[in-house]
């Protein structure tokens, strides 16, 4: 069954760092997101992204935050510097005419 | 995935029993409605979708319901099994969900042999 891979798994960074996860989603898929959960809150939307623009983002989504489909295949979410509040799961998902596909995530842990 | 605070409300079932998780939306203009499944470490997992035009649909051993006028949603899981236990989220959208999800707070479902 097709999936949505992301890595890191698990990226510990300091304070003010940049950092950027990665997906490469489902591969006849042409809408993507992605999606963000604070521990023991729940699941946040971030941004959509559609024929290499984005089409929604949110409050949350601000300066510091970015996406990028590099290459065709990879959905990358690029964080210039790292906030203690950033430190959450996040989720990449895609979805082409039917259901939305969500990956497996990314833990990020800023120090 | 947890709600708020940790106060994730918790519907404890028998293994073998039917269960009902309720899920209230926020927006009358929604159009679009799933329930996603949590396992502990894991994404959302798609269950069940339903659109506005319809007020019930089923699938393998679960039932979504659609009660627009009062804005809720209900997932009703038939012969509940050990491998449901998890979190389950209501999310909505509007433009059929090509937008952004919104999703509820999660309830987490026990099951026990």
């Amino acid at each position: 069954e097709p999936e949505v891979t992301q890595t890191p798994s698990h990226q510990v960074t300091q304070m003010g760092q940049e950092v950027i996860l990665r997906c490469v989603p489902i591969s006849n898929h042409l809408y993507f997101y992605w999606y963000r959960q604070i521990l023991g809150q729940k699941v946040e939307f971030l941004v959509s992204f559609y024929n290499n623009e984005i089409s929604e983002k949110s409050e949350i989504f601000d300066d510091q935050f970015s996406v990028e489909r590099p290459d065709g295949s990879n959905f990358t979410l690029k964080i210039r510097s790292t906030k203690l509040e950033d430190s959450a799961m996040y989720f990449c998902a895609s979805r082409g005419q039917g259901e939305l596909f969500f990956g497996e995530g990314s833990r990020l842990t800023v120090l | 995935g947890e709600s708020v605070g940790l106060h994730l409300p918790t519907l404890s079932v028998q293994e073998g029993d039917n269960s009902i998780i309720n899920c209230a939306y926020s927006n009358s203009a929604s159009d679009y409605f799933i329930w996603y499944k949590q396992e502990s470490g894991k994404g959302p997992q798609f269950i069940i979708d339903i659109r506005s035009n319809m007020d019930k649909r089923q699938g393998q051993r679960v039932t979504v319901l659609l009660n627009k006028t009062v804005k809720h949603l209900s997932l009703q899981i038939a012969a509940t099994q050990p491998g449901d236990s998890a979190v389950y989220f209501c999310a909505e959208s509007i433009s059929g969900g090509y937008n952004k999800l919104i999703f509820g707070a999660g309830t987490r479902l026990a099951v026990h042999p």
